[in-house]
């Protein structure tokens, strides 16, 4: 059974950094893009960047170009998002996501981590 | 254009059938995947590619799509469908994806 666990959200200063963590398992992380979603209090869905198999593809939404970086590291079966330079539109909850190999879909989720930019 | 629309709200009574659909030049493309929402949980993938429902969603859940038109459709809507639903699709690039704002369904 594919799962999905985050760590690493919370509360963070305007301008502060945080690291986002997934760990995958109940698949062969190593064969599957991956994604970053995330969705503001009482907003919808936004995408915000995906990494391909071995890492060397990564794209992101302009709003987190520059500031927000995802990688991983397959051999621990691990999607990471480090977030950098930190605004209070970046509030929102954070969803790991699994890119499905069959369509243009985000087959599986994570729970989703909090993440609040306040002073 | 990668953007994608979709009404914001709609409701269905109980038992019959309700269309949800988006709309972006992307679905020219590309098959849109839709994604149920409720308050306070992750969103869940019901439907994707041309139609097909991941295991566990029931078949009442299907989709179609016509030139820049995605729509899913729910066959005898139960209270349990109400919820926030999403479309998601290609942009541009082809490597970035895009969401619709999301749809909120009431059950009447």
């Amino acid at each position: 059974e594919v799962h999905l666990v985050q760590s690493g959200g919370g509360l963070v200063q305007p301008g502060g950094s945080l690291r986002l963590s997934c760990a995958a398992s109940g698949f062969t992380f190593s064969s599957y893009w991956m994604s970053w979603v995330r969705q503001a209090p009482g907003k919808g869905l936004e995408w915000v960047a995906n990494i391909q198999q071995d890492g060397s593809e990564k794209y992101y939404v302009d709003s987190v170009m520059g500031r927000f970086t995802i990688s991983r590291d397959n051999a621990k079966n691990s999607l990471f998002l480090q977030m950098n330079s930190l605004r209070a539109e970046d509030t929102a909850v954070y969803y790991c996501t699994r890119d499905s190999f069959l369509a243009v879909a985000l087959d599986y989720w994570g729970q989703g981590t909090p993440v609040t930019v306040s002073s | 254009s990668s953007e994608v629309t979709q009404d914001p709200a709609v409701s269905v009574a109980l038992g019959q059938t309700v269309r949800i659909t988006c709309q972006g030049d992307s679905f020219r493309n590309y098959y849109a995947s839709w994604y149920q929402q409720k308050p306070g949980q992750a969103p869940v993938l019901v439907l994707y590619g041309k139609n097909n429902r991941p295991s566990g969603i029931p078949d009442r859940f299907s989709g179609s799509s016509s030139g820049s038109t995605a729509s899913l459709t729910i066959t005898g809507a139960q209270a349990e469908d109400e919820a926030d639903y999403y479309c998601i699709s290609r942009d541009n690039s082809g490597r970035r994806y895009v969401f619709g704002p999301g749809t909120k369904v009431t059950v009447l």
